[in-house]
């Protein structure tokens, strides 16, 4: 089954102490994102890949990391958590082929992060 | 820059009736277009998606959409809602046409009350 795996759903942490969210999908897709949901403001992408060690800022990666060390995973890392990262964090990934157009975007199930 | 602006923050409606749910973008360039819904406590799911071609999309669970290029509007339609549509709703861009890189809506809430 074609499908994006985040861990862990839920994270309750404080402030400062680094963190890592896992991403993985299975469909050999070339492009990741990562996107954070906040009531009234919708999803806002964080960062995202294009491919393998490939990486660059969405539209709000301020005190967050990426890595994508392999096609398959890319781990979103907060160094030194705060309160308003606070939020609910999705994973994405889809085909990327260039001059292609008819890709779907697969989500996962969402991580809600509290931080304390 | 592309944005997109989904005017109604919440939509109540009663079940049966039908349902509208506005999407506007703003874009120098050809984009692409995509509703998503999001049912509570689930990931995001596409309902639909416009890429070229007819103006009338269809897409899953009986809504579609209906992209105007002079109004640069693509508003989500279903002639009779269930209880079931209770979701949030997204509005969504891109440019180049995958998936990857996509400027979403703020949302709106669909409530269907019996």
């Amino acid at each position: 089954e074609a499908q994006v795996t985040q861990n862990p759903r839920y994270l309750i942490t404080v402030t400062g102490k680094k963190l890592t969210v896992t991403c993985s999908q299975n469909m050999n897709h070339e492009y990741m994102s990562w996107y954070r949901q906040d009531p009234g403001l919708g999803l806002r992408q964080i960062y995202y890949s294009m491919n393998v060690e490939v990486t660059d800022k969405g539209d709000v990666p301020e005190g967050y990391k990426v890595s994508r060390k392999e096609k398959r995973n890319f781990p979103l890392i907060l160094e030194s958590p705060s309160p308003n990262q606070t939020s609910l964090y999705f994973c994405a990934s889809s085909s990327y082929i260039q001059g292609a157009r008819d890709t779907e975007a697969f989500f996962g199930q969402g991580t809600r992060l509290t931080v304390v | 820059a592309q944005s997109v602006t989904q005017l109604d923050s919440q939509v109540p409606v009663f079940e049966e009736a039908p349902v509208e749910l506005r999407c506007n973008y703003s874009s120098s360039v050809s984009v692409y277009l995509f509703w998503y819904v999001q049912y509570p406590n689930q990931g995001l799911q596409l309902l639909l998606k416009y890429l070229s071609g007819s103006t009338l999309v269809k897409g899953i669970n009986g809504f579609e959409a209906e992209f105007n290029k002079s109004q640069t509007s693509f508003h989500l339609r279903k002639p009779s809602v269930h209880i079931s549509d209770t979701a949030e709703y997204f509005c969504a861009v891109s440019w180049g046409g995958s998936q990857g890189n996509l400027i979403f809506g703020k949302g709106t809430k669909l409530s269907v009350k019996p």
